[in-house]
């Protein structure tokens, strides 16, 4: 079974702070997505990261894949209360397979 | 406007009430799936059907049941329930039904059961 933790659970910031959040594994993923859930909403995809070492930026979000594929951070500069959410990883298996692993969450609140 | 819709966003019932929860996707997606959300627990993928074929069912109890009429569609009907089915049920669709394929989700059905 394939497992995703991601840290911290809870987290709560002043706005302007930065902050990265944490999602590791023990297997290898073929890929990975983030995700945001604001109160009351679905998930929203944010990022797909494929390939071991890769980094993408979303303005203020910076996103990584580790060099092996088992984890991935997301990091925040200068955040805003519109970041507050709950930010979901979730990594793809192999060929075959139809389901995404999703890790529990970290819950952000961004304080004005 | 998120392209998936769920109906009703919160739905309260008894232990013996019959219900069901409703979701139409308008991206011209293949795949649709439904989620469960409890507290403290990761999503859990419940099924997935892919061009209206079910392709997985994840040891989900028999009083969850699934329909898909149409790749546009998706219902998942309720019945005799327990307090521990009380979550929020996420409704999604993808392109394709492959892991790797991303998902577009709706708000969601708050579902208590007393």
């Amino acid at each position: 079974t394939q497992l995703l933790e991601q840290s911290p659970q809870f987290l709560s910031i002043q706005e302007g702070e930065n902050l990265t959040v944490y999602c590791n594994s023990s297997s290898v993923f073929s890929s990975l997505q983030w995700y945001r859930q604001e109160p009351g909403e679905g998930p929203v995809l944010l990022v797909t990261v494929v390939t071991g070492g890769e980094v993408k930026k979303l303005k203020r979000l910076t996103f990584q894949f580790g060099d092996a594929r088992k984890d991935s951070s997301l990091h925040i500069t200068a955040a805003q209360p519109g970041d507050t959410g709950l930010y979901l990883c979730a990594g793809a298996g192999g060929a075959g397979s139809y389901q995404l692993t999703f890790g529990k969450g970290t819950k952000l609140s961004v304080i004005p | 406007e998120t392209g998936v819709t769920q109906t009703p966003r919160h739905l309260v019932m008894g232990m013996t009430n019959k219900k069901s929860l409703k979701c139409e996707q308008h991206l011209g997606h293949n795949a649709m799936y439904w989620y469960k959300q409890s507290a403290k627990k990761p999503l859990e993928l419940m099924f997935v059907y892919s061009l209206e074929e079910r392709v997985e069912n994840n040891s989900v109890p028999s009083r969850f049941s699934p329909e898909c009429p149409n790749s546009s569609h998706l219902f998942l009907h309720l019945h005799t329930l327990q307090p521990e089915d009380s979550a929020l049920y996420l409704c999604a669709s993808s392109p394709s039904a492959r892991g790797w394929s991303p998902l577009h989700f709706g708000n969601g059905t708050r579902l208590t059961v007393t």
